[in-house]
């Protein structure tokens, strides 16, 4: 398996645009999970999904951010409109059934001018 | 819910020295307890876990050690070396009947010098 995949790597944007970054989880782990580190906070969970369903999204920081999981392998963490205080390494992981482990994708850096 | 606290935020050692980092968690029903190295530019990636039924895990030059009477879990890294340095964090989770968050520590920065 090719491990979490995550895109984009690198976004620059304009505070007040959209952005989408994106997820694929390894096949067969059941549990998927959005955190975002900063320098300030470090890493913060925002939500997480367990058989593509929510299960806690208390991390979420305010309404402009959503997630999905529409299937078991792909997932969406969505700010519309975006501030420069999102500006973070957003990380995607998910969580191998067996042992407990979470895997972590290599990180969107999000920058928002 | 779980809190996590870890200590020092950073540490400096000479090589061959041995380190500590400290964890405190609030959850007395978290029983699985891993730590995670997180080198510069990298994503964070597991190095040694540690379940409530043990108190001692070693692997090589690394340790960890837990004590759910006191809620404190240690990693402790033997004959340490420059490429040691990276930022490891400590994390919490209940992983039995049903699978809970997992909450990390603030992290610390570990800086081995040659």
């Amino acid at each position: 398996d090719a491990g979490v995949i995550q895109s984009p790597r690198h976004e620059v944007t304009e505070m007040g645009q959209e952005v989408t970054l994106r997820c694929k989880p390894i096949s067969g782990h059941d549990y998927l999970f959005w955190y975002r580190q900063t320098m300030m906070r470090g890493l913060e969970l925002l939500i997480y999904f367990n058989n593509n369903v929510p299960i806690d999204d208390s991390g979420m920081p305010e309404d402009r951010f959503s997630a999905k999981m529409p299937n078991a392998s792909f997932s969406t963490l969505k700010i519309q409109p975006s501030e420069p205080r999102d500006s973070a390494v957003y990380f995607c992981a998910s969580r191998d059934t067996n042992t407990g482990e979470l895997f972590f994708g290599e990180g969107s850096r999000l920058t928002v001018l | 819910g779980e809190n996590v606290e870890q200590h020092p935020s950073t540490l400096s050692v000479q090589e061959g020295d041995s380190a500590v980092i400290k964890c405190t968690y609030s959850d007395s029903a978290s029983n699985y307890f891993p730590w995670y190295k997180q080198e510069l530019g990298k994503r964070p990636q597991l190095i040694i876990d540690i379940r409530s039924n043990v108190g001692e895990k070693k692997d090589q030059r690394i340790a960890v050690t837990l004590n759910k009477t006191a809620k404190h879990f240690s990693l402790h890294i033997t004959e340490t070396q420059p490429e040691d340095s990276a930022v490891y964090f400590c994390a919490a989770s209940k992983v039995s009947g049903g699978y809970n968050k997992l909450i990390f520590g603030a992290g610390t920065r570990l800086a081995v010098h040659p």
